[in-house]
């Protein structure tokens, strides 16, 4: 599966869009882009998903670039309880299921 | 969403015991499971995949006799960590898919143990 890119730490302010970058150069055309996010000491929690087109469900929206080569995953309206390490993953739909986790991203909604 | 419940959240042992962690689909089926570890200001890392009536599948440098796993039905399976030491303190994840969903369909995790070897 291919690889993906994401700054180490965000912030943001509470009730303005939290915007989260990753790039994922080599992705291939039939892998899909995940966002999952990690509360402190809990379970991770799906957020999206998506092939090509943007898709928004109650959560946040993804938008992923013409190319697929990146993405952004926006959550609206920011609350302090989003604070978390947001990761995006690709995986392929061959790959048993298997979800290969990088570092993420650490996003702290400041008041 | 499908719920993944997992059991203990915590336990604490003695080194040289064992500990067994259940993860459970509460209300849907799962043909595979999987379970991560992730150690502090680390990511997840895959340990082993475990499916429904057949031997799991681990990852390299997870040692199978250590960490058995044992997915007896379509909604539960567990994971023993064998004479713990230690270095196996950590905190493991389970996971899983509705069976009943597209391939493409999100994976569902559990509450996570803490493990805590003494």
């Amino acid at each position: 599966d291919a690889k993906t890119t994401q700054p180490p730490s965000m912030d943001c302010a509470e009730g303005r869009a939290a915007n989260l970058p990753c790039n994922h150069s080599t992705i291939s055309g039939n892998e899909y882009v995940y966002w999952y996010r990690q509360i402190h000491s809990q379970g991770p929690q799906y957020i999206i998903h998506g092939l090509k087109n943007n898709e928004t469900n109650e959560m946040a929206s993804l938008i992923i670039t013409e190319d697929r080569k990146s993405s952004t995953l926006i959550l609206p309206h920011a609350t302090l309880r989003d604070t978390a390490v947001y990761y995006c993953i690709v995986r392929s739909y061959h790959s048993n299921y298997q979800l290969i986790w990088g570092a993420g991203t650490k996003l702290i909604i400041k008041p | 969403g499908a719920v993944v419940s997992q059991h203990p959240s915590r336990v604490i042992c003695k080194s040289g015991t064992s500990v067994k962690i259940e993860c459970r689909s509460l209300d849907f089926q799962a043909t595979t499971m999987f379970w991560y570890r992730q150690f502090p200001k680390q990511s997840l890392m895959l340990m082993a995949t475990s499916n429904e009536g057949s031997k799991a599948t681990y990852e390299q440098g997870v040692e199978k006799d250590k960490f058995l796993i044992n997915h007896a039905s379509l909604t539960l399976s567990t994971l023993t960590v064998t004479s713990a030491h230690p270095e196996d303190s950590s905190f493991y994840i389970c996971s899983a898919r509705d069976r009943g969903q597209g391939i493409t369909s999100e994976a569902f995790f559990g509450q996570g143990t803490r493990l805590t070897v003494v």
